[in-house]
């Protein structure tokens, strides 16, 4: 089965810097990778996501690359708030719509 | 729209007891997932379904079974609860693969603890 990977586990910014999260996938079938925030005992929520057809997306201070020859993705956020910390996860999608994601990443802004 | 519920929020078990966790979807979604999430394990499946009458065994199925006899429901079962079962479970579920690679929809989780 597919296996997602995510560094680093912690990141620490300060405010108005850039944060960056990588993650990589073992399946070239999967073709779906989202990404989602998750505030302290919340749910997961989608904020960005990139299909395999596509090398980069951006939303806002938001953005994702996708390398499919080296299956690799990343998540990229500017001018970053201290709002923005929370875990992040990465998900690929394989076979019959499942996700796996990848371990997380605490993101703390500091002021 | 209240998109997707869990039931109950929170629960405490002994050993050996049984309960069954609820996630109820109004989006009219073909797929439902169930999810543990352990610290830094990330989120887990645990079964899911591609349509009513329909599961699946995921990553972690061991001590839970399930069942999707409504299309809008979507039940976890835990026939005897261990501690290793301790965890906050998360229900999603997504519109067909028919629609486009579409996002899962969380519901707010259940926080399970055996004792």
């Amino acid at each position: 089965g597919e296996n997602v990977e995510q560094h680093p586990s912690t990141l620490s910014v300060q405010e108005g810097d850039s944060a960056v999260i990588k993650c990589t996938y073992s399946d070239s079938a999967s073709n779906y990778f989202p990404w989602y925030k998750q505030e302290l005992g919340k749910r997961p929520q989608l904020i960005i996501d990139i299909r395999s057809n596509v090398g980069e997306k951006k939303d806002q201070r938001i953005a994702v690359t996708l390398n499919k020859t080296a299956k690799h993705f990343s998540l990229h956020i500017t001018e970053t708030q201290p709002e923005d910390s929370a875990v992040y996860f990465c998900a690929a999608m394989e076979r019959y719509s499942t996700l796996t994601f990848g371990k997380g990443t605490m993101l703390l802004v500091s002021p | 729209n209240a998109g997707v519920t869990q039931t109950p929020k929170f629960r405490v078990l002994k050993t050996g007891q049984s309960m069954t966790l609820l996630c109820a979807q109004d989006m009219n979604h073909e797929y439902m997932y169930w999810y543990r999430q352990d610290p830094g394990m990330g989120l887990r499946l645990i079964h899911y379904s591609v349509g009513e009458g329909t599961t699946a065994k995921g990553e972690v199925p061991d001590g839970y079974n399930v069942s999707r006899l409504k299309k809008q429901n979507f039940l976890l079962g835990l026939e005897s609860a261990a501690p290793s079962q301790t965890s906050v479970y998360f229900c999603a579920s997504r519109p067909l693969l028919g629609q486009g690679n579409q996002p899962q929809h969380f519901g707010d989780g259940t926080r399970l603890s055996i004792l």
